[in-house]
């Protein structure tokens, strides 16, 4: 079965103080990962996609990475509009296009 | 202008009850879904329709029935509420079957089972 794990759970970081998220992943064959971000009472806001390892995306002060096993988002001097919670995905190529399998996130609050 | 918009955003109803969530989307896609998020934050996709045809059924208890009129609109009726069912539902759409990745979710519906 597909599964995805994020750490930490919840990330507390003082404004410019930079860090980054972990995706870990098992999927059968990876059709893609995805990063999202989540505010309070709003629906998840879609962030980057990356399909092979080595790949890179980048995002004003996001940048996701990604390795065969696990997914990096790496927020650089953040600021406290980036507190959400991020979300990691990832579609499997023997479930189709449709299906995403998500983590359950991590909280992070920038703090100024 | 709302490019997925839910209603309502907040039910709240007694076990046993029947209710419904509507969902539009003025994006054109083709394809929609439901997703439940629990009160832990997991996001799960409980159905995904393209063009009105229904493509995924996530072993989802039968008291749960979508119903897509029109590749705009996706509906979630409920039957025989139960305590498990409170959760905030999300309805989402992409284009091209959702292949990049890129749902376009609304702002949810929290159900309140009481």
């Amino acid at each position: 079965e597909d599964q995805v794990t994020q750490s930490p759970e919840a990330l507390r970081l003082q404004e410019g103080e930079s860090s980054s998220l972990n995706c870990s992943y098992t999927v059968s064959g990876l059709r893609g990962l995805f990063w999202y971000r989540q505010d309070p009472g709003k629906g998840p806001e879609f962030l980057f996609t990356l399909y092979s390892a080595g790949e890179e995306k980048e995002k004003e002060r996001l940048k996701a990475t990604l390795t065969k096993k696990e997914s990096f988002l790496h927020i650089t001097a953040p600021k406290p509009e980036d507190s959400a919670t991020y979300l990691c995905a990832v579609q499997a190529v023997d479930t189709g296009f449709q299906k995403l399998v998500f983590g359950t996130g991590t909280r992070l609050l920038v703090s100024p | 202008d709302t490019a997925v918009s839910q209603t309502p955003k907040y039910l709240v109803t007694q076990m046993g009850n029947d209710k419904s969530i509507k969902c539009e989307q003025n994006l054109g896609h083709d394809t929609m879904y439901w997703y439940k998020q629990d009160s832990k934050k997991f996001l799960k996709i409980m159905f995904s329709y393209n063009n009105k045809e229904l493509i995924i059924n996530e072993t989802v208890p039968n008291r749960f029935s979508p119903k897509s009129p029109d590749k705009a609109h996706l509906n979630l009726h409920i039957n025989s509420l139960e305590l498990g069912d409170s959760a905030v539902y999300f309805c989402a759409s992409s284009q091209a079957g959702g292949d990049t990745g890129e749902l376009f979710f609304g702002e949810g519906s929290r159900l309140t089972v009481l």
